[in-house]
């Protein structure tokens, strides 16, 4: 199956400022998703991003805080913007396969704002 | 409202010390229902699709299962390998997100 990565793997940042974090996969991919996973909470959709489209985004989060881009079929990047202590999350992109449902996860990105 | 509820939120067994874990679900059109292992630092790893009642998967020692309502994990004789969060999630025919449970931590010792 296909490979995911992600990068940074994790970062501290300043309130205020704003982070990129780039999905990479190793073959081409139709469907790639951004999820964010809280401590104690559940793993929660951000957006969907199709290539050649606008990302969809799920109810609660906005494009201007959390833009994405989605380049070509292998890549693609979720900025938190603005940040505060709020944001301090595990940020998580996934893709699935042509003709299937599941969806494989990269490592994540561990963010901590302070 | 959660859409998707696990329990126990931690599980211990003794290695060789069978049990499950539950995950009830309340959607209104369900394509699939996944379960997923995560190790601590890492990204969930797929396990199992579940598409309609009645249906089982197995791999190793783990075996899923699908009713109208819930799905069990049934995790037969465990290692201390088989240590880590197990999350549910379900997929409607609504769309593409996955809705996920807050998971079962699961320790097996030695």
């Amino acid at each position: 199956s296909a490979v995911i990565s992600q990068k940074p793997s994790r970062d501290i940042c300043q309130r205020g400022t704003s982070l990129t974090i780039q999905c990479q996969v190793d073959s081409q991919v139709t469907m790639m998703f951004w999820y964010r996973q809280q401590p104690g909470q559940s793993l929660t959709l951000i957006a969907t991003a199709n290539q050649g489209s606008e990302a969809t985004y799920e109810s609660g989060f906005v494009i201007d805080k959390f833009p994405i881009s989605r380049p070509n079929l292998t890549f693609s990047t979720l900025t938190v913007s603005n940040m505060s202590p709020e944001d301090s999350s595990i940020y998580l992109c996934s893709f699935s396969g042509t003709g299937s449902y599941e969806q494989y996860f990269g490592p994540g990105t561990r963010l901590t704002v302070t | 409202e959660d859409q998707v509820t696990q329990s126990p939120e931690a599980l211990r067994l003794q290695e060789g010390e069978s049990s499950s874990l539950n995950c009830s679900y309340t959607v209104s059109g369900l394509r699939g229902l996944f379960w997923y292992r995560q190790d601590p630092g890492k990204g969930p790893e797929f396990l199992f699709t579940l598409y309609s009642a009645g249906e089982e998967k197995e791999k190793e020692r783990l075996k899923a299962t699908l009713t109208k309502k819930e799905s069990f994990l049934h995790i037969t004789a465990p290692k201390p390998e088989d240590s880590a969060t197990y999350l549910c999630a379900v997929q409607e025919y609504s769309g593409y997100a996955l809705n996920f449970g807050k998971g079962t931590s699961l320790l097996v010792t030695p």
